[in-house]
């Protein structure tokens, strides 16, 4: 399986801020790699696929880069709306595995 | 509208069987493979199972494997997972996910259901 490592675990930051996750795969995903935005009580969101694309309707102050084990993804100018749990996932193989999540707080 | 709506989820005791539903609506449900993740509480996201459009490839977490069964029926649009020999550790929040482009790997989870909650319990 390959295992997804996300870093931080959490982080707090203000309203405004540019932040960043990464995320790192235990072997070469080549650019299969998505983010996803979690709200307590609601379903996750994808915001970028395949590493880089923004997902129709996500916001560009979200951006993501990055390709073979190392990903990272940017909020440029964090809106209060975009405090939540942020999970990266790789499609590359089966099992799909999941990194254990990023949560970003308020400051 | 895309939507999908799982239903199925209930309280039921370790070793028992429960069926999850997944009613697909807006799209063409037999162009694209399938998935269910689910959410344990307060923990993270994991991928449990897949299936291809037509039904014939089926792929499995190593945790439920043996256990729970994906499966589809294209004419009604609707994703079943059975889960057999339950456990504590299968209590859950199950979603049923769509992907953007339509297969299993080498895609992402456009669309969610709202999920449904398995709690396995005595």
């Amino acid at each position: 399986d390959i295992q997804m490592t996300q870093s931080p675990s959490s982080l707090s930051a203000s309203v405004g801020d540019r932040v960043t996750i990464t995320c790192r795969a235990g072997q070469t995903i080549t650019s299969y790699l998505n983010w996803y935005q979690q709200k307590p009580g609601k379903a996750p969101k994808v915001l970028i696929y395949a590493a880089s694309n923004l997902q129709s309707g996500v916001p560009s102050r979200f951006s993501g880069s990055g390709s073979g084990t190392d990903f990272t993804l940017t909020i440029s100018g964090l809106q209060p709306e975009d405090f939540a749990t942020y999970y990266c996932q790789q499609s590359y193989d089966t099992p799909i595995t999941f990194g254990q999540g990023t949560r970003l707080e308020i400051k | 509208e895309v939507q999908l709506l799982e239903s199925g989820g209930d309280l039921i005791q370790p070793g028992g069987s429960l069926r999850l539903s997944c009613a697909a609506s807006g799209f063409t449900f037999s162009s694209y493979a399938m998935t269910w993740v689910r959410q344990a509480p307060g923990k993270g996201l994991e991928w449990v199972s897949a299936i291809g459009s037509s039904g014939g490839s089926t792929y499995y977490a190593d945790s439920v494997k043996g256990r729970f069964t994906i499966s589809r029926d294209n004419s009604k649009s609707t994703l079943y997972l059975q889960m057999n020999s339950l456990r504590a550790e299968d209590t859950a929040v199950y979603y049923c996910a769509k992907p953007n482009f339509g297969g299993v790997k080498y895609d992402s989870f456009e669309i969610w259901g709202q999920g449904t909650m398995v709690t396995v319990s005595s």
